[in-house]
């Protein structure tokens, strides 16, 4: 069984500083992992995604991601955050075919 | 114009009745996923097809049923078996299978039974 956590329901920020919305999966196997952000009554829009390589993975819109695979981990980060990054984010996991999201994080930044 | 397309955005249907969503896409994806949303439930894998004329049942495939008979449409029907269906629906694309490939999503489709 795959799965995908996102601990924090919301998390708020000031304008200008940086942020950090945290994901932890378990997954047998070499994860596929995935950030998408989903602003009111839309689909979700993709941002990021790692497969393989440097850990370190850059995205649009100045997002990043870093991969730890010790702590199981795939944080989104921003140096700088904009009150338009205000939204729902969603960490995925792909395994097999199959998707698994979390239950999402709700970013509010603040001016 | 590339992408997804889903109607109707929104849809009212009585208990009891069976009602079919649409998902279309152009652009040339293999693999086609419904997924539901409820508040505070993020979202939820309903079916899935990685090719044509195939596709496996997600985590909540009960209540549900889908056909992939074209590559470019992937219909889900919403049967009276299904005990809580109003949410929002939306239906995604990505190539290869889905294996590596990041998601495409449609606009989604708001179902409410009443």
């Amino acid at each position: 069984a795959q799965s995908v956590a996102q601990p924090e329901d919301q998390v708020n920020v000031a304008e200008g500083n940086p942020l950090t919305v945290k994901c932890t999966y378990s997954v047998s196997g070499n994860p596929y992992l995935f950030w998408y952000v989903q602003y009111p009554n839309r689909g979700l829009q993709f941002l990021l995604k790692y497969i393989t390589g440097d850990n370190l993975v850059k995205g649009s819109y100045g997002f990043e991601a870093e991969f730890n695979k010790s702590q199981t981990s795939f944080h989104l980060k921003k140096p700088s955050a904009l009150v338009s990054d205000s939204a729902l984010y969603f960490c995925a996991l792909t395994n097999a075919g199959k998707s698994t999201f979390g239950d999402g994080t709700t970013l509010t930044v603040k001016p | 114009d590339g992408g997804i397309t889903q109607s109707p955005k929104y849809l009212f249907r009585k208990e009891g009745q069976n009602v079919t969503l649409s998902c279309e896409q152009n652009l040339n994806h293999d693999a086609m996923y419904w997924y539901r949303q409820d508040p505070g439930q993020g979202l939820r894998l309903i079916y899935y097809s990685q090719i044509v004329n195939d596709f496996q049942k997600g985590d909540i495939a009960e209540g549900y049923s889908v056909s992939r008979e074209k590559k470019e449409s992937f219909p889900l029907t919403v049967t009276s078996a299904q005990k809580n269906p109003t949410a929002f629906y939306l239906c995604a694309s990505s190539d290869s299978g889905g294996l590596s490939y990041e998601q495409y999503f449609g606009p989604g489709t708001r179902l409410t039974v009443t």
